[in-house]
């Protein structure tokens, strides 16, 4: 149980375009999803936590004009990268957790590897 | 804000234990869990403790807590190739949030 799917698992586009990427929870709904970008050889950083049916909350730094979410529903949740940069690059992963309350276990989507190019 | 440290590598042989430190900084921090990520994988949860335990075992997986020195561990037993991976400490934050060390780099030797 507890399965997080995300789509694209890997993808290279072209600087100056747009992709997006599907983060969906297969058997349990998801009010809350969380967004993270991981660095090569480093930690996970929390960009967003995405909200069902409201706006996405955003960490420091991160542009939300950039990196627009979208949580249409409880099941899907999708990060669009708003004309890329190489600076772009990076390992996108998604999270949510199966149950209410902030303390119930975050599980985690495979990841989707952004190269700009 | 909330500090999660690891150390960076571990190299173990098959079949010995292999013991991973973290140290936190938020003493309010509830639940803290430990994940796996395999390269180019998102992480897998292996287990998690609340913050009232000292201990939990599950199969191969031994968490100890020391909540008084802010100190977490996961001991893997009879530690296999298939163990190779990064282990990522992460505890809850006063917010609620998830914060993550920058994990451990464990690799197996036969």
């Amino acid at each position: 149980g507890a399965v997080v799917s995300q789509h694209p698992s890997w993808v290279i586009c072209k600087s100056g375009t747009s992709v997006k990427i599907e983060c969906r929870s297969l058997d349990f709904q998801a009010t809350t999803m969380f967004w993270y970008r991981q660095f090569p050889k480093q930690s996970l950083m929390l960009m967003a936590t995405s909200n069902e049916g409201s706006k996405a909350t955003y960490e420091q730094g991160v542009e939300k004009d950039k990196f627009l979410i979208n949580h249409a529903s409880l099941t899907l949740s999708t990060l669009t990268v708003t004309s890329a940069h190489p600076e772009d690059s990076s390992f996108y992963i998604c999270s949510a957790r199966a149950s209410t309350g902030d303390y119930s276990p975050l599980h985690f989507g495979n990841g989707t590897r952004l190269t700009v190019t | 804000g909330e500090d999660v440290e690891q150390s960076l590598f571990l190299s173990v042989r098959e079949g010995d234990s292999s013991v991973i430190n973290c140290t936190y900084t938020d003493s309010s921090s509830t639940y803290l869990y430990w994940y796996k990520q395999e390269p180019g994988a998102g992480l897998q949860l292996l287990t998690y403790i609340f913050s009232n335990m000292d201990m939990k075992q599950d199969q191969r997986l031994t968490v100890l807590l020391n909540k008084k020195d802010k100190h977490l561990s996961l001991r893997i037993a009879d530690t296999q190739t298939g163990d190779s991976a990064i282990y990522f400490c992460a505890v809850t934050d006063s917010w609620g949030k998830l914060q993550f060390g920058a994990g451990t780099q464990v690799v197996v030797t036969p």
